[in-house]
């Protein structure tokens, strides 16, 4: 069973360019979530899809992200303008959609905003 | 403001140590607290969990006490490896399905 995969991998923009990433969770999971941590603190929760629907998004920062996940598959993460303090580790988990089930994380996107 | 505080950042032990990482919650809605462990390059993977009904829960050489009065929850790793050396999370959740996690602790063990 192929796990999480996101891309790219990295990513080096200027500030006020444009960043997508992308996710593509475990086939079958219906819950997806996006994660990121800054400058080694801890990681924090952004949103939560359950299918192509936003059941939880407290914790985007701002209306500068936007996140999506058409036919409730893979999962994009836009950032535009993007600002010097988004850089970090953006991280995407999926599960299959009980509670306190084992969330699994992909290898993370490393966004580096000059 | 941080609701689950993990210390120590960093953690150096020798092979054959206990490495011992704390954390402290604050939301007592919590009630599923996992452990992740996350290698350079790799995404956090699930190492062990437990539930506030029982004070303690043992896989192997990784073991987690729960003192659910003090809300405060430990990872002990006995006989530690060089193979271990890697940051570990500690989390916390509830209904709520997010993951609220602690700063990590980069553990090296030396060998």
């Amino acid at each position: 069973e192929a796990g999480v995969t996101q891309f790219p991998s990295h990513s080096v923009i200027e500030k006020g360019q444009t960043v997508t990433l992308r996710c593509d969770p475990i086939s079958g999971h219906d819950n997806l979530y996006w994660y990121r941590r800054v400058m080694g603190k801890e990681i924090k929760f952004l949103l939560h899809f359950v299918k192509e629907s936003k059941q939880d998004e407290s914790g985007m920062p701002n209306n500068r992200f936007l996140a999506e996940r058409t036919g409730g598959t893979y999962s994009t993460l836009k950032v535009q303008p993007a600002e010097l303090e988004d850089s970090g580790v953006y991280f995407c988990a999926s599960s299959r959609g009980l509670p306190r089930e084992t969330q699994y994380f992909g290898p993370g996107t490393r966004l580096l905003v000059l | 403001q941080q609701q689950v505080k993990q210390s120590p950042q960093s953690l150096i032990v020798q092979k054959g140590g206990i490495s011992i990482i704390n954390c402290a919650y604050e939301n007592t809605a919590f009630d599923y607290f996992p452990w992740y462990q996350q290698f350079p390059g790799k995404g956090p993977a699930l190492l062990i969990a437990i539930r506030p009904d029982v004070s303690e829960k043992k896989e192997g050489r990784f073991t987690i006490s729960f003192n659910k009065s003090a809300k405060q929850f430990s990872l002990h790793i006995m006989d530690s490896q060089p193979g271990d050396s890697a940051t570990y999370f500690c989390a916390a959740t509830g209904s709520a399905r997010q993951l609220t996690f602690g700063s990590g602790t980069q553990l090296t063990v030396l060998p």
